[in-house]
């Protein structure tokens, strides 16, 4: 256990239906992280949150929605998907985005499939 | 071609014999870090190094960087079943002010077997 924790483990969605993806760390950091990873492609890096305020969108598509109402608490709130949005959704942590030299905490990730 | 590239894609050893991973990158950096994954499971850090280092070791890990040619390389020793799985390297690139404010670039990874 890395001290992340991510639900659900695994979701199907239509391409109409609205869902969320939780994240939360026991690990007292400041610093929350959404990254997509697809079969074949490197891990993307979408949302950064530091003290809970957003500072990297990485050109991130309105369909995903990202809120941060605390340090230990990260949701994707996901809309309107496309079957190329399939892939593992990883959340990870770490002490200050803006302080350099600090590892990152990885969940163990959310399996999203949209039909 | 990417910041990080690692270099071989798939590495299949014995147990008991070394596992060399090696990663190239293209900009300067703050620092380089290597983490692991399992099968469809998210990613555990190995290990940090950071740009005036030269050579770091962690257990049976060990990792170089090498600055003037952009590249650094993983080495697993000794290396047993459960460390199957697939390693990346990661760059944390100086934006203004000299933080990356967390971005890190990952690569594609090595899928790293190891036959008991």
């Amino acid at each position: 256990e890395t001290g992340v924790t991510q639900t659900p483990r695994h979701l199907v969605m239509g391409m109409t239906n609205k869902k969320s993806l939780k994240c939360e760390q026991h690990l007292g950091h400041n610093a929350m992280y959404w990254y997509k990873q697809s079969a074949k492609k490197p891990l993307e890096l979408m949302f950064v949150y530091n003290f809970k305020e957003q500072t990297e969108n990485n050109s991130v598509p309105s369909r995903f929605s990202p809120e941060c109402p605390n340090s230990s608490h990260l949701f994707l709130h996901l809309h309107t998907l496309q079957p190329e949005d399939s892939a593992l959704y990883l959340c990870a942590s770490s002490q200050d985005a803006r302080t350099v030299g600090y590892e990152q905490y990885f969940g163990p990730g959310t399996r999203l499939t949209v039909t | 071609s990417q910041q990080g590239e690692e270099d071989p894609q798939a590495l299949s050893i014995q147990e008991g014999e070394n596992a060399t991973m090696n990663c190239s990158y293209k900009t300067s950096i703050n620092n380089l870090q290597w983490y692991r994954q399992n099968s469809g499971r998210g990613l555990v850090h190995l290990i940090l190094i950071r740009s005036n280092e030269r050579e770091k070791h962690s257990g049976r890990l060990r990792v170089t960087l090498d600055t003037s040619k952009k590249s650094s390389s993983l080495l697993i020793t000794a290396s047993r079943a459960a460390d199957t799985a697939s390693y990346f390297c990661a760059t944390d690139v100086p934006g203004a002010g000299g933080t990356s404010y967390g971005k890190l670039t990952f690569g594609q990874g090595t899928i790293l077997t190891v036959h008991p």
